[in-house]
């Protein structure tokens, strides 16, 4: 089906580790967009991506980091896990200047 | 990035018009102004956008001041699925959005 899709849809994981969402879209859309959502914060952009090969820093960056090697997929990777990384997900998509299109969410549990 | 500000929660009636406004007094000449809402559970969803002029759509109507300092998101008749945040916010140059913290609208049957 045409979308978008982020992966897991629920994660647990221990401080340290390495995890890596997936979010998919299936538009070709040029622009891709990682959020973080926790009470009292409302949604953060953590990074964005205006093409394939091409990512920009947002408000929260640190402590992930982002690949777009193809169009269609932006993961998102925390190399080492921390408790204040725990957050729901939200990836995002969109062509140039047009409403932004967004998945289901990942929820992140850091233990 | 140019910020909005918007009332915390807004409570409604269902079947009445519900009136969502935002201050957005620092917008630039080539900020277009999005509306999102979100239902509980569940990702940011599109409500409408524009530049100068009102627009509508099937959802809602946006009407933008023609200073450009203030919008109004206008639901025409509520109904309970509409509760949900809405988030008044500015898309720039570099077509990102930064989020603020909505207003919580809550519709009474």
């Amino acid at each position: 089906d045409a979308g978008i899709t982020q992966s897991p849809r629920y994660k647990i994981t221990e401080t340290g580790r390495q995890v890596t969402l997936m979010c998919h879209q299936t538009w070709s859309h040029s622009y891709m967009f990682w959020y973080r959502q926790d009470l009292g914060h409302g949604l953060r952009l953590i990074y964005y991506s205006a093409a394939a090969d091409i990512t920009d820093k947002g408000e929260v960056p640190d402590g992930y980091v982002v690949s777009r090697s193809k169009t269609e997929n932006f993961p998102l990777t925390l190399e080492s896990a921390t408790r204040s990384q725990t957050s729901v997900y939200f990836c995002a998509s969109s062509e140039r200047g047009a409403k932004l299109f967004f998945g289901s969410g990942t929820q992140l549990s850091v233990l | 990035d140019a910020k909005t500000t918007q009332p915390n929660s807004m409570e409604s009636n269902e079947e009445e018009p519900v009136h969502l406004p935002c201050n957005h007094s620092t917008i630039s000449g080539t900020d277009y102004i999005h509306w999102y809402r979100q239902l509980p559970s569940q990702g940011p969803e599109y409500v409408i956008h524009g530049l100068t002029s009102n627009v509508n759509n099937r959802m809602a109507s946006l009407a933008i001041a023609e200073d450009r300092k203030s919008s109004t998101l206008i639901l025409h008749r509520a109904t309970l699925r509409d509760a949900a945040v809405y988030y008044c916010i500015l898309r720039g140059s570099n077509y990102k959005l930064t989020f603020g913290k909505g207003t919580l609208l809550t519709v009474n049957p």
